[in-house]
């Protein structure tokens, strides 16, 4: 029983360049929710999914999108990093009514 | 949007000293939760609280749900090198966590 894991664990980008952060769950869990970590801001919510095939939008969506198309994946796309989305990025799963889990990060700097 | 303060933003104790960190919000909440989080990890749950007034223990640690539902304050008694880490607190809304800006502790031996 792995978790909550997440792929790759750092990666660099040029500004421009696209890529895709992938976050995978063993724990047959309906939520699936993707953060981003600044300093002295606490995580805030990119986007999050309420099932498989559903896909909704936090509280910071802009410049990412995600895709839900089988309940245990849940993808973060940036289509053209910027070096504003240098951040380290959590996904986490859950319930919906209680508790979340969370996965180790993925460091992204965008030069 | 949503908004949690959390207070003290950073903590420099001595071993054995016991901590006290809160959270404030200007919206209710339904459920508070406690994350810790260690260089390098994601955060951890601590403690979850579900009813406004319920203090609940983990060991060391304890929480309370503020009766306004607008609150939360978690305690570490007789700390230990070993609680050093960034401590977030989140309340759950509508399947959703908003988290505060976290608490960084720092246990000297």
């Amino acid at each position: 029983n792995a978790g909550v894991t997440q792929t790759p664990k750092f990666r660099v980008l040029k500004t421009g360049q696209s890529m895709t952060l992938l976050c995978a769950q063993d724990m047959n869990h309906e939520y699936m929710y993707w953060y981003r970590q600044d300093p002295g801001m606490g995580l805030r919510l990119i986007h999050y999914s309420v099932g498989e095939g559903t896909t909704a939008k936090g509280e910071v969506p802009d410049g990412y999108n995600v895709s839900r198309l089988k309940k245990q994946n849940f993808l973060l796309g940036l289509e053209s990093a910027a070096p504003s989305q240098t951040s380290v990025y959590f996904c986490a799963s859950g319930q919906g009514g209680n508790e979340q889990f969370f996965g180790p990060g993925t460091r992204l700097t965008v030069l | 949007g949503q908004q949690l303060n959390q207070s003290p933003q950073s903590m420099f104790i001595q071993e054995g000293e016991d901590v006290s960190m809160n959270c404030t919000s200007s919206s209710i909440f339904n459920t508070w939760l406690w994350y810790k989080q260690e260089p390098g990890e994601g955060p951890v749950l601590l403690i979850a609280l579900y009813k406004a007034g319920e203090l609940t223990s983990n060991g060391r640690l304890t929480a309370q749900f503020g009766i306004t539902r607008k609150d939360s304050f978690l305690n570490i008694s007789a700390s230990i090198p070993s609680d050093v880490g960034i401590y977030f607190c989140a309340g759950l809304g509508y399947g959703k966590l908003t988290f505060g800006q976290g608490t960084i502790l720092t246990v000297h031996p």
